[in-house]
């Protein structure tokens, strides 16, 4: 059973990086796009952006120019890394797996960034 | 970015109630549209994608029906285990977005 874990810091200061792991166990990452989706009261839920096993990225163009994904698939994991961070970062980020462009079907458990100084 | 919103915010519904939560989208999106249920502290969950397919394992008294613009996910008998949050998110247009969700709670 395919399992999703992110892990990173739970405190970033403002002005930083936010970086974050979402490791995937129990099945390949090979075929999937993978994605990075947050959540905050103000925003709701917000689409930061996916990657293709294979490296492809799309960004959501209101991140673009703060956002990397990329993916490590000796190791099977992707990553999340959010520059210059505000407290509007602050929010449960998540990875899932889509199973169409678009489509989160497997989500992992989530991890709550909270940038403060 | 298509805007995707839910009607009503909240809604309250007794065990065995019938209910229909509504969606749209500012856009045509087609039937590209899923539907998410989420429990508090936990992630959202993959009900309906494609407008009206059922993910596998989730029950039969959930259905999601409408194409272009106005969506709904409806439970036929409401149980215990469906209060919570739903959400509906368009995946036609990236980036892909989401409704501000409806609470399900007990009267």
């Amino acid at each position: 059973q395919v399992q999703l874990q992110e892990s990173g810091p739970g405190l970033v200061k403002p002005s930083e990086t936010l970086s974050l792991n979402c490791t995937v166990s129990g099945g390949s990452i090979h075929s999937y796009y993978w994605s990075w989706i947050r959540q905050s009261p103000e925003k709701g839920l917000e689409w930061i952006g996916h990657i293709y096993y294979r490296g492809t990225t799309n960004y959501n163009p209101s991140l673009k120019s703060r956002v990397t994904i990329s993916v490590d698939m000796s190791k099977s994991y992707f990553s999340l890394n959010l520059r210059s961070v505000t407290a509007a970062d602050t929010a449960v980020y998540y990875c899932a797996r889509q199973a169409a462009v678009g489509l989160n079907n497997l989500w992992g458990r989530g991890t709550l960034v909270t940038v403060s100084s | 970015d298509v805007q995707m919103t839910q009607s009503p915010s909240t809604l309250s519904a007794s065990v065995g109630d019938r209910v229909t939560i509504t969606c749209r989208a500012s856009l045509s999106i087609s039937d590209w549209l899923a539907w998410y249920q989420q429990k508090p502290g936990k992630a959202p969950n993959l009900l309906v994608y494609k407008a009206s397919y059922l993910e596998s394992d989730v029950p039969s008294r959930f259905s999601g029906g409408g194409s272009g613009t106005e969506f709904t996910l409806t439970i036929s008998s409401l149980q215990p285990d469906d209060f919570a949050t739903y959400y509906c998110q368009q995946y036609n247009y990236d980036p892909y977005t989401f409704g501000q969700g409806t609470k399900l709670e007990l009267k």
